[in-house]
């Protein structure tokens, strides 16, 4: 049972570049969910999906796009990345997202943006 | 913001001694929940609480929450090296209907010296 997957680990981009980051979860959970972790900062979410077939915005969400590809998958787009969204990126999962229960977190997927 | 408000934001003690951890918040909650992050790691859910509950026990730990003072606190006995880690608290919150959206403090690094 592989929890949460997220990949790549690592990726350098140059400013400008595209890039996506893929997630999957085995648990047959409702919600997923992308946040990034800056230094002092904490987590911020990005995007969210309650369920499947629907995403909304979350704190940051200014510079990414998301697909909830089915009831597994759901991913983060940086469609031309910039320096500031150098980050360490954060995908989970909770079986309901109406009153938010346990997040299950993946291994986070470190982003440099030269 | 709803943010949660960590305190103290490090912490560093001697092995066997415990460690309490505090979390203010703004608004209203459905529940606090507490995470550990080890360096490099993902978030590992450690223990949840709803509003209408005050204290929780898990092992090690136990979870207080003050809904008048807006304030939760955590506990671990007996610590170890293991323990070493980040601690964020969360507020699970309702934002609209029946949708709630679960925000993170930036964290308490605590040291377990051997």
């Amino acid at each position: 049972n592989a929890g949460v997957t997220q990949t790549p680990k690592f990726q350098v981009l140059k400013t400008g570049q595209s890039m996506t980051l893929q997630c999957a979860q085995d648990m047959n959970h409702n919600s997923m969910y992308w946040y990034r972790q800056d230094p002092g900062m904490g987590l911020r979410l990005i995007y969210y999906s309650a369920s499947e077939g629907t995403t909304d915005k979350g704190e940051v969400p200014n510079g990414y796009n998301v697909s909830r590809l089915n009831k597994r998958e759901f991913s983060l787009r940086l469609e031309s990345a910039a320096p500031s969204q150098t980050s360490v990126y954060f995908c989970a999962s909770s079986l309901t997202g109406g009153r938010t229960g346990e997040l299950f977190f993946g291994e986070g997927s470190r982003l440099t943006v030269l | 913001s709803q943010q949660g408000e960590e305190d103290p934001q490090a912490l560093s003690i001697q092995e066997g001694e415990n460690a309490t951890m505090n979390c203010s918040y703004k608004t209203s909650i459905n529940n606090l929940q507490w995470y550990r992050q080890n360096s490099g790691r993902g978030l590992v859910h450690l223990i949840l609480i709803r509003s209408n509950e005050r204290e929780k026990h898990s092992g090690r730990l136990r979870v207080t929450l003050d809904t008048s003072k807006k304030s939760s606190s955590l506990l671990i006995t007996a610590s170890r090296a293991a323990d070493t880690a980040s601690y964020f608290c969360a507020t699970d919150w309702t934002y609209t209907g029946a949708n709630s959206k679960l925000t993170f403090g930036k964290g308490i690094t605590l040291s377990v010296r051997p």
